[in-house]
């Protein structure tokens, strides 16, 4: 286990499309959570599950947007109806007891 | 909610010399303060992290400061090489229960180091 992985790294899709995206985090870590970072910005906190119960969730994420962790280990973040305004880095985190979270790689979504 | 800002937003320096980033934050509660180096198409990596209940913290070339009457805390890389160039973040937490990884983050600072 190397560390965070992201599936996949770069989505490039129309407006108006649904896009998932994959993390998968350290396998020990019962802790995930999703940011998005735009560009020249630093990443801006979405949602944290500790293991599979989601236990907040940031007003940043609107209900087009939802994630899940089904079974405490992967997640996923969906986004439907995609717009413009949703183009950024998505990334995923992960941490065990008092660590800090380690990142992926990220997703680069493009809205076109 | 809190706020955190960063300064300076870029920061070129000569190989060699030593560079400052500062960082403040706003919410008196916050007790956790990571830093990450962020290189081009990669997520952003922790370098050094700090807790309220220290003022100071030194891992070789890397130390923090953190000022929490003030709310302030800095980032100081001495000897910089030109694998330092990166983009720095420092963020901010309630550190504790479910909080760890709820971090806000800075802007970022565009470190360049010229050999």
């Amino acid at each position: 286990d190397t560390g965070v992985s992201q599936d996949p790294r770069h989505k490039i899709t129309k407006r108006g499309q649904n896009v998932t995206f994959r993390c998968d985090p350290i396998s020990e870590h019962n802790r995930l959570y999703w940011y998005r970072q735009t560009l020249g910005q630093g990443p801006e906190f979405l949602t944290y599950f500790q293991n599979e119960a989601q236990l907040e969730k940031s007003r940043l994420l609107s209900d087009r947007f939802s994630a899940e962790r089904p079974k405490g280990s992967f997640s996923t973040l969906e986004i439907q109806r995609t717009e413009q305004g949703d183009s950024a880095m998505y990334l995923c985190a992960s941490s065990g007891g008092t660590a800090s979270p380690f990142f992926g790689p990220g997703t680069r979504l493009t809205v076109l | 909610g809190e706020n955190v800002e960063q300064h300076p937003s870029t920061l070129s320096v000569q190989e060699g010399d030593s560079a400052v980033i500062k960082c403040t934050y706003s919410d008196s509660a916050s007790n956790y303060f990571p830093w990450y180096k962020q290189e081009l198409g990669k997520g952003p990596q922790l370098i050094i992290d700090i807790r309220s209940n220290v003022g100071e913290k030194k891992d070789q070339r890397i130390a923090v400061t953190l000022n929490k009457t003030a709310k302030h805390f800095s980032l100081h890389i001495t000897e910089t090489q030109p694998e330092d160039s990166a983009v720095y973040f420092c963020a901010a937490s309630r550190a504790g229960g479910t909080s760890y990884g709820k971090l806000t983050f800075g802007q970022g600072t565009i470190l360049t180091v010229h050999p």
